[in-house]
């Protein structure tokens, strides 16, 4: 079945530091893959999102491209900032008409200032 | 918008008492799922509904556990009786359905934290 691994956290960075947090994924077909961020106690948020092999998804500063070739969706940030910690999930949504997401084990990443 | 509502956002019971968990999707629509966090299991998907109606529900982990959605602005699950092993956050997440020209993001309410004594 449809998987995704996401890199063992947690992650602590200092202040202005960039970021990698790999994720890759098993599919059939063509998934769509997404990134959602949990600040605590909340929900999860949408953080970005591709649908198709070599679209880059990026919002709030954080950059993915999903590598068809090398079946991955790494999140990067180039200057990460305190308000950043946060837990991260790598998912994906399998082809159109499957409404399943399938997450990651989520990665926790702490920044220090 | 007000998002996906949940309510309570905090739930502590003693166990063998029934639990109900509620949940309101997005107005509009039309896919609802229910999924529980924990720290041993990460996230798991329980159950969801298209169109108020249960499609899979294989994420169920026991009869003790049940969803409806009698209507589109309304779900609950419950679970009954209540047993420690309960004890996670319980997400209610809601999206649009596929094929209608619209993502297919699924957005999440904020969470009832149970815990079961």
């Amino acid at each position: 079945g449809d998987s995704v691994t996401q890199m063992e956290g947690p992650v602590t960075l200092s202040e202005e530091a960039f970021l990698t947090i790999n994720c890759t994924y098993t599919a059939t077909g063509y998934p769509s893959l997404f990134w959602y961020v949990q600040y605590p106690g909340e929900g999860l948020q949408l953080l970005l999102k591709a649908t198709k092999a070599d679209d880059k998804g990026s919002n709030k500063g954080f950059e993915a491209t999903y590598r068809k070739e090398t079946t991955s969706f790494h999140l990067e940030k180039g200057s990460v900032q305190v308000s950043d910690s946060a837990v991260y999930f790598c998912a994906l949504s399998g082809q159109a008409g499957a409404q399943k997401l399938v997450f990651g084990q989520g990665t926790r990443l702490t920044i220090n200032p | 918008d007000a998002g996906v509502i949940q309510s309570p956002r905090h739930e502590v019971t003693e166990m063998g008492q029934e639990v109900t968990l509620r949940c309101k999707p997005i107005s509009g629509h039309n896919s609802l799922f229910w999924y529980r966090q924990t720290m041993m299991r990460g996230l798991e998907l329980l159950i969801y509904f298209n169109n108020n109606v249960p499609i899979d529900d294989s994420g169920m982990p026991e009869d003790r556990f049940s969803a409806k959605m009698p209507n589109a602005s309304f779900s609950t699950l419950k679970i009954q009786p209540s047993e420690p092993r309960d004890s996670a956050v319980y997400f209610c997440a809601s999206r649009t359905n596929p094929g209608q020209g619209r993502t297919d993001t699924q957005y999440f309410g904020p969470g009832t934290r149970l815990t079961v004594l």
